[in-house]
């Protein structure tokens, strides 16, 4: 079946460490997306990617780096300049513009 | 994509009443799209609207999308324990999605 894993589902790291959540699609789709929620929040932008080898920043970019070396695959870092960075981390992939996104069931990282 | 606003933030029900949730922008959209979040899930795409005063129904589920393009609506007919989730509208726009900030439904059975 075809869809989007994100490893791991929950994610320990100590403060001042940097640390990499894994997003992969099958689905063949061209765009890529990082989405930050927190709690009781909606879906805020961190970067995204409409083709390989390409990506732009969001809206909360800062702190976070990305790649999209290839098609299936579009990791996350979460820096240690992220002030922040305790939150539920959610991937998305899409075909286009005008249809929905398909998203991954999420990697809830905290940091202590 | 556009800032889009929604409200109510919360709704509490009892189980086969109705229920809507609005979600409004200052500016003329393209399209919006509508997701579903259940506790302890992750979004799942709904529905989108692209057209002017356009209606889509699914099941118990009525999507609108206004006729000035500003705002649309989601109503859940006699909604079941089942409903129970976040419901989050969204507006594509230069290839990224802006996503409202919930309408959080609880069902009491």
């Amino acid at each position: 079946d075809g869809g989007i894993t994100q490893s791991p589902k929950y994610l320990f790291r100590k403060e001042g460490q940097n640390v990499t959540l894994s997003c992969e699609q099958n689905l063949n789709h061209d765009a890529m997306y990082w989405y930050r929620q927190d709690p009781g929040q909606g879906l805020r932008l961190i970067y995204y990617s409409q083709i390989v080898n390409d990506f732009q920043k969001g809206d909360i970019a800062e702190g976070y780096s990305v790649s999209r070396e290839k098609k299936e695959s579009f990791p996350l870092t979460v820096t240690s300049a992220q002030k922040n960075p305790t939150a539920f981390y959610l991937c998305a992939s899409s075909m286009g513009q005008r249809v929905g996104y398909t998203f991954g069931s999420g990697t809830r990282l905290t940091v202590v | 994509g556009q800032q889009v606003m929604q409200i109510p933030q919360y709704q509490h029900v009892q189980e086969g009443e109705d229920f809507t949730t609005y979600c409004n922008s200052s500016t003329t959209l393209s399209n919006i799209q509508w997701y579903k979040q259940r506790p302890g899930g992750h979004p799942v795409f709904l529905i989108q609207l692209v057209k002017s005063g356009e209606v889509k129904k699914q099941k118990r589920l009525t999507f609108q999308f206004g006729e000035a393009k500003k705002n649309s609506s989601l109503h859940i007919t006699a909604t079941q324990t089942t409903d129970v989730g976040t419901y989050f509208c969204a507006n594509t726009n230069a290839g990224k999605s802006t996503f409202g900030d919930g309408t959080t439904l609880t069902v009491k059975p």
